[in-house]
C-alpha cells in the first residue's frame, strides 16, 4: 500500500449504530487530519493530530470521536449520528502540521446515515 | 480566518495554458498559499504551495503577487486529465489551523 488509505470506502449506518472509520498513511508523516465534505459545501477541517496529540478540534459534535494510536493510524469513531452527517469523510497526512507542508489525502469514506 | 475567493468555473482548451486566479486580501504574513485539486469521486490532490516567491513543480507554477493578496495557478499545457475542481487555501505557520476551503474553481477542458 502506498500513500493514504481509508477503510471502508462506503458505509451505511443507522442513527443508533456505532461504527469506526480507519485511515492509514504509509508516508512517514507526523500529522494527520480528518475532513468532512458534504454535498455542495466546502471541505471542512474536523480534527488535526500532530505526533499523536490532538492539536485542533474545530467545534465538532461529540458524536464524532477521533483516535490516533500512532503516527500512521487515525480513527474516527461514530455514534448516534444524524442524517445530516452523511458526507464524504477524508483523511489526510503531512510531514508536519503547519503551512510549510503539503497534505496528502486518502480517497475518502462515503458515509450514509439512515 | 483568512479566506480565499475564486471564480466558480473556468473553461479552457486542451494543450493551452490555464491561469486560475485566487484572491486572498486578508492573508497574514505567515500564511502559506496552497493549491489542491479534486477529481470526481476522489480525495483532493496536492498541486503546489508557496509563501512569497513564485514556485514551479512538475504539475504547475504558482505566481504570487508582490503584496500577496492574490495568486495564480498556472497549468502550462492543459490536458483532459486536468479537469477538476481547484481549491486555493491559506494554511498558517502559526496559530490555529482554521483551514477554510472555499467552493473552488471547476475547470473544464475542451478537447
Amino acid at each position: 500500500e502506498t500513500g493514504v488509505t481509508q477503510t471502508p470506502r462506503h458505509l451505511v449506518m443507522g442513527m443508533t449504530n456505532k461504527k469506526s472509520l480507519k485511515c492509514e498513511q504509509h508516508l512517514g508523516h507526523n500529522a494527520m487530519y480528518w475532513y468532512k465534505q458534504s454535498a455542495k459545501k466546502p471541505l471542512e477541517l474536523m480534527f488535526v493530530y500532530s505526533l499523536e496529540e490532538r492539536v485542533e478540534n474545530n467545534s465538532v459534535p461529540s458524536r464524532f470521536s477521533p483516535e490516533c494510536p500512532n503516527s500512521s493510524h487515525l480513527f474516527l469513531h461514530l455514534h448516534t449520528l444524524q442524517p445530516e452527517d452523511s458526507a464524504l469523510y477524508l483523511c489526510a497526512s503531512s510531514q508536519g502540521y503547519r503551512g510549510l507542508y503539503e497534505q496528502y489525502f486518502g480517497p475518502g469514506t462515503r458515509l450514509t446515515v439512515t | 480566518d483568512a479566506k480565499t475567493t475564486q471564480p466558480n468555473s473556468m473553461e479552457s482548451n486542451e494543450e493551452e495554458p490555464v491561469h486560475l486566479p485566487c484572491n486572498h486580501s486578508t492573508i497574514s504574513g505567515t500564511d502559506y498559499i496552497h493549491w489542491y485539486r479534486q477529481l470526481p469521486s476522489q480525495g483532493p490532490e496536492y498541486v503546489i504551495h508557496g509563501l512569497t516567491s513564485n514556485v514551479n513543480n512538475r504539475m504547475a507554477s504558482l505566481a504570487i503577487a508582490e503584496d500577496r493578496k492574490s495568486s495564480t495557478l498556472i497549468l502550462h499545457r492543459a490536458t483532459l486529465r486536468d479537469a477538476a475542481v481547484y481549491y486555493c487555501i491559506l494554511i498558517p505557520t502559526q496559530g490555529a489551523q482554521k483551514l477554510v476551503f472555499g467552493q473552488g474553481t471547476r475547470l473544464t477542458i475542451n478537447p
